[in-house]
């Protein structure tokens, strides 16, 4: 059974901090997103990493795909309240199915 | 373009009861899902499909039953409601991509709880 373990499952922190979220699995992934959730809302795509060791930017945003395609990382810059969220991975299992994290709430205070 | 259509949006089911949940797809897309979400946890794959006439199982499919007899449209059957199944269920649909990472597309969500 695949699982992808994210860590740390709760976050507050002040606006303009940084933070890291990380996602975490014994089991090599094809590729790996990011989505965002809302509350009351289904999650939005953030990002689609495929390559081993990729690094992609999003405005204030960085995913990182570990080497190995096991894990990933989100870093945050100078955290905002628009920020505030539950923050997904999700590991490709196969073509079309994806295995999702057990999740990361988010809130950034003003 | 709607995207992703489900209703109802909330519904209290009493034990042993049945319901559909309806999910409607207008993107054309191929592929769809749907998944579970227990309180402030991930998601978890119930069912999905690649394609009209097709279903396959996910991780948490006892419980539950689904069609897809077209493109549009991939409904989810609760045949006999239990406490277990109180949980939002999001319907999602998605398209090959070349290279990987095909884009998921949810629903709103509905909001269900079996007392």
């Amino acid at each position: 059974t695949q699982l992808l373990e994210q860590s740390p499952q709760f976050l507050s922190i002040q606006e303009g901090e940084n933070l890291t979220v990380y996602c975490n699995s014994s089991s090599v992934f094809s590729s790996l997103q990011w989505y965002r959730q809302e509350p009351g809302e289904g999650p939005v795509l953030l990002v689609t990493v495929v390559t081993g060791g990729e690094v992609k930017k999003l405005k204030r945003l960085t995913f990182q795909f570990g080497d190995a395609r096991k894990d990933s990382s989100l870093h945050i810059t100078a955290a905002q309240p628009g920020d505030t969220g539950l923050y997904l991975c999700a590991g490709a299992s196969g073509t079309y199915k994806y295995i999702f994290g057990t999740g990361t709430r988010l809130k950034v205070l003003a | 373009n709607a995207g992703v259509t489900q209703t109802p949006k909330f519904r209290i089911l009493k034990i042993g009861q049945s319901m559909t949940l309806q999910c409607t797809q207008d993107m054309n897309h191929n592929y769809m899902y749907w998944y579970r979400q227990d309180p402030g946890m991930g998601l978890k794959l119930i069912y999905y499909s690649v394609g009209a006439g097709i279903t396959d199982k996910g991780e948490v499919p006892n419980g539950y039953n689904v069609s897809r007899s077209t493109t549009e449209d991939f409904p989810l059957r609760l045949e006999l409601a239990a406490p277990s199944q109180t949980s939002v269920y999001f319907c999602a649909s998605s398209y090959f991509v070349a290279g990987g990472g095909n884009e998921q597309f949810f629903g709103p969500g509905t909001r269900l709880t079996v007392l």
